[in-house]
């Protein structure tokens, strides 16, 4: 069955510091991946997404994430953590783009100032 | 655009009473889908709508639950009766098909059953 892994329930970095949330998706011949962020009380909105081409993504917000098929990972960085960026990460998988999303059960993220 | 919309954005029931949770896509989009969010699953795909028409509802918990998409532009999601095991945020999504299923999530109902 299809699952999509973050490892890391909960992060805590400082302010400006560097971050890396980690994904990894399960085996798939052509796997669309997606990004999401949450704040608190709010919908997910799109950070970033993978269908094709270039493997590193550019998405909104500054962040960036890489597609390594080699490791089925899909891992999302950001060079200088803001204290708004504070909120849930959520990673999803649509296998070769139907409808179905899997999502993985998200990396809460807290920013110290 | 105004996003996708969600009513009511807060619901407090008491169990065995109705709820309906209404959802306005984003104009144009022809697909519609509506998640559960808990601590303990996560988030869980209940239905899903392309053109109205109800393609998925292998996720809907029970009987108890219903969904409707009498136009492009409206959908509703009732339960009846309502337990406290219901206790969730639910969430609409919709999306244009031709974009790989791309979903744009609304902020959201967060529904508590006493």
């Amino acid at each position: 069955a299809q699952s999509v892994t973050q490892p890391d329930i909960h992060i805590t970095v400082s302010e400006g510091a560097s971050l890396e949330l980690r994904c990894n998706y399960s085996y798939g011949a052509t796997p669309y991946l997606f990004w999401y962020v949450q704040s608190p009380g709010q919908g997910l909105q799109l950070l970033l997404k993978y269908f094709s081409g270039d493997t590193l993504v550019q998405g909104i917000k500054g962040f960036e994430a890489e597609f390594k098929r080699s490791q089925s990972s899909f891992n999302l960085r950001k060079p200088s953590v803001h204290w708004s960026d504070a909120a849930e990460y959520f990673c999803a998988q649509s296998t070769s783009g139907t409808y179905k999303y899997i999502f993985g059960t998200g990396t809460r993220l807290k920013v110290l100032a | 655009d105004a996003g996708v919309i969600q009513s009511p954005r807060h619901e407090v029931t008491e169990m065995g009473q109705e709820v309906t949770l209404r959802c306005k896509p984003i104009s144009g989009h022809n697909s519609l889908f509506w998640y559960r969010q808990t601590m303990m699953r996560g988030l869980e795909l209940l239905i899903y709508f392309n053109n109205n028409v109800p393609i998925d509802d292998s996720g809907m918990p029970e009987d108890r639950f219903s969904a409707k998409m009498p136009n492009a532009s409206f959908s509703t999601l009732k339960i009846q009766p309502s337990e406290p095991r219901d206790s969730a945020v639910y969430f609409c999504a919709s999306s244009f098909e031709e974009v790989f299923y791309e979903q744009f999530f609304g902020p959201g109902t967060r529904l508590t059953v006493l």
